[in-house]
């Protein structure tokens, strides 16, 4: 069964890194998503993408953040600057189309970013 | 904003029993409701997708309603199993998703 996977399971980066985060979504999706979820807290949304280009994005998606499609199977996650709030556990998920209207969507198993 | 809120936070039940999970959402503009299984440390695995204008949807053991102008939805799970064992979590989608707290359920054989 098709599945979304992540790169790397656990990163761990020193305050004032940048750090790149890895996700292949399912090969027929057209939609992307980035989620974090920090210790103890809600899922939390951080961005769609569609069509090379971000969909919506959160109150939390700010200047450091940035995502990419950098070929045709790659969909990343850009932390220009880490600070040790943004420690958490990132799940990318992907969606097989918009217009229809499914927009069920797979989650990958998550990295674990430790930030010191 | 939208605010999504699950009760009860946690649930203990004896293997067998049949139970309802709660989801509330503050906003009824929603494009679908989904709910997810979440295990310790791991990723969120799909359960069930209620579009907008739907108003059940099952798959096994599983049954999920969907009352959109009251802004609930419920997750029944029928005949539970100590491998039910899980934090059941509910997502809306109003072009952003917005996630619950989830219900922590412990199945005891």
């Amino acid at each position: 069964e098709p599945e979304v996977t992540q790169t790397p399971s656990h990163q761990v980066t020193q305050m004032g890194q940048e750090v790149i985060l890895r996700c292949v979504p399912i090969s027929n999706h057209l939609y992307f998503y980035w989620y974090r979820q920090i210790l103890g807290q809600k899922v939390e949304f951080l961005v769609s993408f569609y069509n090379n280009e971000i969909s919506e994005k959160s109150e939390i998606f700010d200047d450091q953040f940035s995502v990419e499609r950098p070929d045709g199977s790659n969909f990343t996650l850009k932390i220009r600057s880490t600070k040790l709030e943004d420690s958490a556990m990132y799940f990318c998920a992907s969606s097989e189309a918009r217009l229809a209207g499914t927009y069920e969507q797979f989650f990958g198993p998550g990295t674990r970013l430790t930030v010191l | 904003k939208q605010e999504v809120t699950q009760i009860p936070a946690a649930l203990s039940v004896p293997e067998g029993e049949n139970l309802v999970l709660n989801c509330s959402f503050t906003d009824s503009a929603i494009y679908n409701l989904q709910w997810f299984r979440q295990d310790p440390g791991k990723g969120l695995t799909s359960l069930l997708l209620i579009q907008s204008s739907q108003r059940e949807q099952t798959s096994g053991r599983l049954n999920a309603s969907l009352d959109k102008s009251s802004g609930r939805s419920t997750l029944y799970i029928a005949a539970s199993q100590p491998g039910d064992s899980a934090t059941y979590l509910c997502a809306v989608n109003d072009l952003k998703f917005y996630f619950g707290s989830g219900t922590k359920l412990n199945v005891k054989p």
